[in-house]
């Protein structure tokens, strides 16, 4: 089995600063790692994911994340947040053999001005 | 992306009535959809795999006969929840996968969400 850690809750920040948000994972296969984005009342929406090769991925709206395998962790970057950034973000994972996503309980971003 | 599309997004029932959700695949075909549940301030909570043209598998502690659920397109799959009470009251999400004939396609895609409300 497959379990979710994320170890912030609630993150605030200011516009414009520098956000992370820190996921770890346990697991006794490999696994695919994911990051998704859940604005209020609506379904979730991939950020990005990790699924081989380099370590470090990016999504297009600027968040990266980096799979470190001796650390388990997936922790999620942005240097400059916008007030649209404003979320909730699930760390997920998946084993590679099969498909079902365990969620991380979730992180919730507040930007201000 | 891959497009899926919940209905409603929001419904308000009475308690004992039943309450049907759909999970439609728009651009493609989903061999196997997912149901979750969220809790406020919540994670999901995996409730059952729907598999077109078979039975569902339901997560432990999931009642089969309170949630059914039903798959029976490669584009449709539908969650009923029967004889509703307040505490059914959640924020239900489906998912499905886009294997597009490749088996280590592992994007996921998320409908929008229902809220339901029982009073």
């Amino acid at each position: 089995a497959q379990s979710v850690t994320q170890l912030d809750s609630q993150v605030p920040v200011f516009e414009e600063a520098p956000v992370e948000l820190r996921c770890n994972y346990s697991s006794s296969v490999s696994v695919y790692l994911f990051w998704y984005v859940q604005y209020p009342n609506q379904g979730l929406q991939l950020l990005l994911k990790y699924l081989s090769g380099s370590t470090l991925v990016e999504s297009i709206n600027g968040f990266e994340a980096e799979f470190n395998k001796s650390q388990t962790s997936f922790h999620l970057r942005k240097p400059s947040v916008h007030i649209s950034d404003t979320a909730e973000y699930f760390c997920a994972v998946t084993p590679s053999n099969d498909y079902k996503l365990s969620f991380g309980a979730g992180t919730t971003v507040t930007v201000r001005a | 992306g891959a497009v899926v599309s919940q209905h409603p997004s929001r419904v308000i029932c009475k308690s004992g009535t039943s309450v049907k959700i759909e999970c439609r695949s728009l651009d493609f075909q989903a061999t196997t959809m997912f149901w979750y549940r969220q809790f406020p301030k919540k994670s999901l909570m995996l409730m059952a795999t729907s598999n077109e043209g078979s039975k569902a598998t339901y997560e432990q502690g999931v009642e089969k006969d309170k949630f059914l659920i039903n798959h029976a397109s490669l584009t449709l799959s539908t969650l009923t929840v029967t004889s509703a009470h307040p505490e059914d009251s959640s924020f239900y999400i489906c998912s499905a996968r886009d294997y597009r004939g490749d088996p280590t396609n592992t994007e996921a895609f998320f409908g929008q969400g229902t809220r339901l409300t029982v009073v």
